[in-house]
């Protein structure tokens, strides 16, 4: 079974101040990815990654900054929190070569006061 | 516009009756996942699809890239079957897909 963690599962933040969310991954995939799931939203995609040392912009990067140090770890940075960032975020893995299913932790919740 | 476009936005059912959950796509998809979101909040994969249709348990899902779309048919709704439901599609070069906005089902005795 896919293993994909996330650090921490809860986090109180305030405005202002960085915030960063982890990601491990133990199924050597070359992809990750980091959504967003507000209510009414779905899962917007913010940052992924094809593997160690890239990083590519999804579909709402802004106030949002992604590192992909090695295979298996992949952060989501906040620079300078704000409110409008209070969300659940969920990181996924998934095989570039097979391509046939996401694997995602199991979500952080983040407030930002 | 979105490019995935998911109905209802919310269901009811009764135990042991079943609907169908379905994602409109304004372009040409590769492929279509179906995940529920539990309780506690996990993603749970439920299909991949790149074309036809499967079938797990009391769960079915098609897949038709033609007429852009895909639908997921639950049957003999049990309580535990409540939740969130995604569809997320892909259309196509490394795999990074678009989620519709979900589907709220909650399961009444």
């Amino acid at each position: 079974e896919a293993a994909v963690t996330q650090s921490p599962r809860n986090k109180v933040a305030v405005t202002g101040g960085k915030v960063t969310l982890s990601c491990n991954q133990t199924n050597n995939h070359n992809n990750m990815y980091w959504y967003r799931q507000d209510t009414g939203h779905g899962l917007r995609l913010i940052h992924y990654s094809y593997g160690a040392g890239s990083t590519e912009k999804g579909d709402i990067p802004d106030g949002y900054k992604a590192s992909r140090p090695s295979q298996e770890n992949f952060s989501l940075i906040l620079e300078l929190a704000t409110p409008s960032q209070t969300s659940v975020y969920f990181c996924a893995s998934g095989d570039a070569g097979r391509q046939d299913t996401q694997y995602f932790g199991p979500g952080t919740r983040l407030l930002v006061l | 516009g979105d490019q995935v476009e998911q109905s209802p936005s919310a269901l009811s059912l009764h135990e042991g009756t079943g609907s169908a959950l379905r994602c409109n796509f304004t372009t040409t998809m590769r492929a279509v996942q179906w995940f529920r979101k539990n309780s506690r909040g996990s993603l749970i994969n439920l299909f991949y699809l790149a074309s036809g249709t499967k079938e797990n348990g009391r769960l079915k899902s098609a897949f038709d890239s033609k007429e852009r779309y895909s639908t997921l048919h639950i049957r003999d709704a049990q309580l535990e079957d409540s939740g969130t439901y995604f569809c997320a599609a892909d259309s196509g070069g490394n795999y990074k897909p678009t989620f519709g906005k979900g589907t709220s089902l909650v399961v009444h005795p």
